[in-house]
């Protein structure tokens, strides 16, 4: 079955600490995006990578990292400098540029609570 | 500033009618525009997308149109059902910013039987 997972679906974390969310996708796609969402509220983009080996910030980077070392897979670490981590957080992937499809494809999403 | 708005945030209609969703944009060009189904707990999930140089697409039940000089796109869901109840976000890209879209709050659809 090709498609793209993300682990876990609930995690919880206390203030303070770093946690890495998982993305894996076997669909063979460039690029890679994650998302986060607030109830009531349209997808942020956080990163997104293009190609392995390169990943650019999105419009609410900051207090998040990211690593493309694989095709397959584009973890996120959320760190203790975001100051309001708790939301629904997505990632997704397409094709890549230059191919006249610009679809993305999500995960089930992971929901993070910080207290 | 850049704004994307979609509706309200929430519309109901009763069974068999048409559904129509509104996402209107300011101070974008968008070359393109998606609509993505998202259901609660879940990811989006791509429905269609429209080219700027295109006035109507459809697919099935669904029909998008984009109006560049109204800036506008209107998502319809005909014969709507029960099962079509969702939230729906539509998702612009410009030319030039590769894959990225930037996408609007969405609208929660209710069908209501």
């Amino acid at each position: 079955d090709g498609g793209i997972t993300q682990s876990p679906k609930y995690l919880f974390r206390k203030e303070g600490q770093n946690v890495t969310l998982s993305c894996e996708q076997n669909l063979n796609h460039d690029a890679m995006y994650w998302y986060r969402q607030d109830p009531g509220q349209g997808l942020r983009l956080i990163y997104y990578s293009q190609i392995v080996n390169d990943f650019q910030k999105g419009d609410i980077a900051e207090g998040y990292s990211v690593s493309r070392e694989k095709k397959e897979s584009f973890p996120l670490t959320v760190t203790s400098a975001q100051k309001n981590p708790t939301a629904f957080y997505l990632c997704a992937s397409s094709i890549g540029s230059g191919t006249g499809r610009f679809e993305q494809y999500f995960g089930p999403g992971t929901r993070l609570t910080v207290t | 500033s850049q704004k994307i708005e979609q509706n309200s945030e929430a519309l109901n209609i009763q069974e068999g009618k048409t559904a129509t969703l509104t996402c209107n944009y300011t101070n974008y060009s968008p070359a393109y525009l998606q609509w993505y189904r998202q259901d609660p707990g879940r990811g989006p999930v791509f429905l269609l997308l429209i080219r700027e140089n295109e006035k109507e697409k459809r697919k099935e039940r669904l029909k998008v149109t984009f109006d560049t000089t109204l800036k506008q796109s209107l998502f319809h869901i005909t014969a709507s059902q029960p099962a079509d109840s969702a939230t729906y976000l539509c998702a612009l890209g410009e030319a030039g910013y590769g894959q990225n879209f930037v996408f609007g709050p969405g609208t929660r659809l209710s069908v209501l039987p």
